[in-house]
């Protein structure tokens, strides 16, 4: 079965600071692969995916960046991080069946000072 | 207009209620209409799917598809505390994926 190893699990950094999470996928190859944002009491907003190696499709530009240096591995990034930046991130890999259902990581919890 | 609209409650009920959470949609090529079940602070997992038109059941659990009305709804009978969390649905079958904002359910004892 497919599994997101995602981390680090909990993490403050004061405003400013630059910001890395990794995510890696395990039980499959050349899944697309996924970054949401869940902000306190709300839905997940879709970031980033990237359907392979070195190509990513922005859903939200501002100071977040994603890369995908191997098919099993999916990073996200900011050089400068914002208070707004706060919020869980969640890392999702796509199933490649026809209803294309998404498996999640157990996510980052991450507040901005 | 987002793709997929849903109450974020949150809803409260008693044990052994019936619940109906909802969502609409806008896309009418969607065929397949996904439920995730979110536990606090934890990932997402999938709860089951529907395609097209029509029910599906899954134990406790009907998901049911009106494509006329663009309109998907999750029933869960006999709720249970354990059924507390935050549903999402998400239209299935294509790369780029997006949700509702979620309902967050209770279920009190």
């Amino acid at each position: 079965s497919q599994t997101i190893h995602q981390w680090p699990a909990t993490l403050v950094q004061p405003v400013g600071s630059p910001l890395s999470l990794e995510c890696t996928v395990e039980g499959t190859s050349n899944p697309n692969l996924y970054w949401y944002r869940q902000a306190a009491g709300r839905g997940l907003q879709l970031l980033f995916y990237s359907v392979g190696i070195g190509q990513i499709s922005s859903e939200v530009p501002q100071n977040l960046s994603a890369s995908r240096p191997q098919d099993r591995q999916f990073i996200l990034s900011s050089k400068k991080l914002l208070l707004s930046d706060s919020g869980f991130y969640l890392c999702a890999g796509r199933q490649y069946t026809n209803t294309g259902e998404l498996f999640f990581g157990e996510g980052s919890r991450l507040t901005v000072l | 207009q987002k793709e997929v609209e849903q109450d974020p409650g949150p809803l409260s009920v008693p044990e052994g209620a019936i619940v109906s959470l909802n969502c609409t949609y806008s896309n009418s090529a969607f065929q397949y209409f996904m439920w995730y079940r979110q536990y606090s602070r934890k990932g997402p997992e999938l709860l089951m799917y529907t395609y097209s038109s029509g029910n599906k059941e899954d134990g406790r659990f009907t998901a049911q598809v009106d494509k006329s009305s663009k309109y998907i709804s999750l029933f869960i009978r006999d709720s249970q505390p354990s059924d507390s969390a935050t549903y999402l649905c998400a239209p299935g079958g294509y790369q780029k994926v997006t949700f509702g904002t979620g309902t967050k359910l209770q279920v009190i004892p």
